[in-house]
């Protein structure tokens, strides 16, 4: 167990449609990222969060927006989803705004499935 | 243009010897390298982090090589077991330490008993 927790665990919706992937990360960590991944793809940066601030933009969609609380958990809404959309989503954690120093800490994943 | 490949989608090896995993780059110039390992359906779980200044580094059964000059990463598992069945990631740095990581498509290895 990681210590990042992400809810939920598996997600199907309808095109169109609007969704929320929520993430806790560790106790301590003030880091927050969001990846993507799917078959083809494989594991895609999206966003860092760090101690409430945008610190980073990976390949995130205009559709997807995220952002962190004072209690630093994170959200990751997706909007007008696609089918393309469908994949596994990962949140992680780390203690810095460094990533290379410090390991990375992944949570379970959201499955979303767009129908 | 910028890629990181890793040397085979799949990697089959019998109990007992060593896998050899290979991350190839073109046009980085990381700092930092790291090793991830993922089962089916899992969140990633951190291996090992190698520095360019450092060629070797270990951790039990686990050898991470870094080749600044050849741009490239070895990563071993000796005596394999059939539970370091998995697919292996590896991910590097594009800006020298100030933003996140790129992944590799990653290796799957299967360990035959």
């Amino acid at each position: 167990d990681s210590g990042v927790t992400q809810t939920p665990k598996h997600l199907i919706t309808a095109t169109g449609q609007r969704v929320t992937l929520r993430c806790s990360p560790r106790s301590g960590d003030l880091s927050v990222y969001w990846y993507q991944q799917s078959l083809d793809q494989g594991l895609q940066f999206l966003i860092q969060y760090y101690n409430g601030e945008e610190r980073a933009k990976g390949n995130i969609l205009e559709r997807f927006s995220a952002q962190q609380f004072p209690d630093l958990h994170s959200e990751l809404n997706l909007s007008s989803l696609e089918l393309g959309d469908s994949a596994l989503y990962f949140c992680a954690s780390s203690v810095s705004t460094a990533p290379l120093l410090y390991e990375q800490y992944f949570g379970p994943g959201t499955r979303l499935t767009v129908t | 243009s910028q890629k990181i490949e890793q040397n085979s989608e799949a990697l089959n090896i019998q109990e007992g010897k060593t896998a050899t995993l290979t991350c190839n780059y073109t046009n980085y110039s990381p700092a930092y390298l790291q090793w991830y390992r993922q089962d089916p359906g899992r969140g990633p779980v951190f291996l090992l982090l190698i520095r360019e200044n450092e060629k070797e580094k270990r951790k039990e059964r686990l050898k991470v090589t870094f080749d600044t000059t050849l741009k490239q990463s070895l990563f071993h598992i000796t005596a394999s077991q059939p539970a370091d069945s998995a697919t292996y990631l590896c991910a590097l740095d594009i800006s020298r330490g100030n933003t996140p990581l790129v992944f590799g498509k990653g290796t799957r290895l299967s360990v035959i008993a």
